[in-house]
C-alpha cells in the first residue's frame, strides 16, 4: 500500500476561483510530481519538485504554480479555473527524478463548473 | 516532442489467453520506458521498467516487455492472464536522465473473463 496521500479526495469549484491542492509523499521521498489526468486518459506532468525546488515542467501555463516543504509534502495551485481544468490530480514520491519508480497516491478529483 | 501510443483502448480475453498490449513512442533519442498499472480501486503502480541493457524486461506478476528500438516498440506482454489481472495499463516514457517529463500512454482497459 502506497504511503502517499492526497487531500481533499474531491473538490467543486466555480470558472475563476483559485484551488490548493495538497500531497504528503511517501517517508524517505525527496522528490514530488504532480499529473492531471483527463478522463479517458493518461497522465500528463505538470511539473516536479525536489528538494523544495521546481526541477521541471510539463507543457502548463503559469497560473499553475506548486511548493514543496522541508518534509517533502507539497502543494499544487491553480489560479483562474478554467472548465477544461476539471480532472484528476495525481502526485506521486520517488527517492529520485521521474527513472525512480514513482508511488502514485489516489488523486483530487477537481470539478469546475 | 515526446508521444507514446497505445492503440489498443480495450482488450478483453478469457482467462489463460496470452496477452501483448501494444506501445509505440515517437522519439529518435535514448529513452527510458514503463509500464504502469492500476488495478481497479488501487493507486497507479510500477509494473516494469527499461533503462538499458537486455531489451527484455521482466516485472511483477508474470508480466515482461520487450524493447525493440528499430519499432520504436516496447510491448508488454504475459503467457497467461487471469482474472486479477483485470486493470487499466499505462505506457510510459522518459527521456534520457535530466529530463523529468515522464510522458504516458492513453492506457488500455484490460477485461479478463473468467
Amino acid at each position: 500500500e502506497t504511503g502517499v496521500t492526497q487531500s481533499p479526495t474531491h473538490l467543486i469549484k466555480t470558472r475563476g476561483q483559485q484551488v490548493t491542492l495538497r500531497c504528503s509523499s511517501q517517508s524517505g521521498h525527496n522528490t514530488v510530481s504532480w499529473y492531471q489526468q483527463a478522463l479517458g486518459q493518461g497522465p500528463q506532468f505538470i511539473f516536479q519538485y525536489y528538494r523544495e525546488e521546481e526541477n521541471g515542467r510539463g507543457n502548463f501555463p503559469p497560473r499553475f504554480s506548486g511548493l514543496q516543504f522541508p518534509n517533502y509534502s507539497s502543494e499544487l495551485n491553480v489560479n483562474a479555473l478554467e472548465l477544461d481544468d476539471s480532472a484528476l490530480y495525481l502526485c506521486a514520491s520517488s527517492q529520485g527524478g521521474a527513472a525512480y519508480e514513482q508511488y502514485f497516491g489516489p488523486g483530487t478529483r477537481l470539478t469546475v463548473t | 516532442a515526446q508521444s507514446v501510443s497505445q492503440h489498443n483502448h480495450h482488450v478483453i480475453l478469457s482467462e489463460a489467453a496470452s496477452l501483448e498490449l501494444g506501445c509505440n513512442y515517437s522519439y529518435g533519442g535514448t529513452v527510458n520506458l514503463f509500464w504502469y498499472v492500476q488495478y481497479p480501486g488501487q493507486h497507479l503502480q510500477l509494473l516494469l521498467k527499461y533503462f538499458s541493457g537486455d531489451p527484455l524486461v521482466k516485472g511483477i506478476k508474470g508480466f515482461e516487455a520487450e524493447f525493440i528500438k528499430s519499432k520504436f516498440s516496447f510491448n508488454l506482454r504475459k503467457p497467461s492472464v487471469q482474472w486479477s489481472d483485470t486493470a487499466e495499463y499505462f505506457c510510459a516514457v522518459l527521456l534520457d536522465f535530466g529530463n523529468e517529463k515522464l510522458t504516458f500512454g492513453t492506457g488500455t482497459r484490460l477485461t479478463i473473463i473468467p
